[in-house]
């Protein structure tokens, strides 16, 4: 399917585990961002990448891990899950910062 | 600081006007957008203005910007049931590598 997905939809896990958020868009996009929605912060950016193999930190980094070794695919790791992290979480991917930015459905994610 | 602030929550009535608020503190800003996000979707821009315009008009939608104030609103004439959603202002900086920063959303209820 064309444009930008993020699997899984919603997904629960336990404190402590580490986990993977999924995101691929089709349209080879060079830019790529991953954003946390929580209420009264709107969202907010916590990694970013500007090609393949180059990434960087956004607003909020702390206790996220990401790679991009393929254009298409931007991978959200969380390596030791906590409660603070329960969040929705979204990626976008844009030709250029400055362009539009096209987001994906979201990831619902409960750290329990 | 790249603070960007809208009240929380509209009310209009069907076919009313709505006029959505957002402040933001940099002064290097180069676009300003309005994102719109529907229940359990993403974002999707509805539109931008680039920061050296006062106002934008598409359809329904004016946008009115006001630099000296730091001050950026939505219009939406002519409010309908269907634009019931989560309106997200959102700034790109120059020297910030043209990333988004978004405000907290405000959420815009349609009373038929």
């Amino acid at each position: 399917d064309a444009g930008i997905t993020q699997s899984p939809r919603y997904k629960i896990t336990e404190t402590g585990r580490q986990v993977t958020l999924m995101c691929h868009q089709t349209w080879s996009h060079s830019y790529m961002f991953w954003y946390r929605q929580d209420l009264g912060h709107g969202l907010r950016l916590i990694y970013y990448s500007a090609a393949a193999d180059i990434t960087d930190k956004g607003e909020v980094p702390d206790g996220y891990v990401v790679s991009r070794s393929k254009t298409e695919n931007f991978p959200l790791t969380l390596e030791s899950a906590t409660r603070s992290q329960t969040s929705v979480y979204f990626c976008a991917s844009s030709e250029s910062a400055a362009d539009e930015a096209f987001f994906g459905q979201g990831t619902r994610l409960t750290v329990v | 600081g790249e603070d960007v602030e809208q009240s929380l929550f509209l009310s209009v009535r069907e076919g009313d006007s709505s006029v959505i608020n957002c402040t933001y503190t940099d002064s290097s800003s180069t676009y300003l957008y309005w994102y719109k996000q529907e229940p359990g979707a993403g974002l999707q821009l509805l539109t931008y203005i680039f920061s050296n315009m006062d106002m934008k008009q598409d359809q329904r939608l004016t946008v009115l910007l006001n630099k000296k104030d730091k001050h950026l609103s939505l219009r939406i004439a002519d409010t309908q049931t269907g634009d019931s959603a989560i309106y997200f202002c959102a700034e790109s900086i120059w020297n910030a590598g043209n990333m988004l920063t978004f405000g907290g959303g405000t959420r815009l209820m349609v009373k038929p």
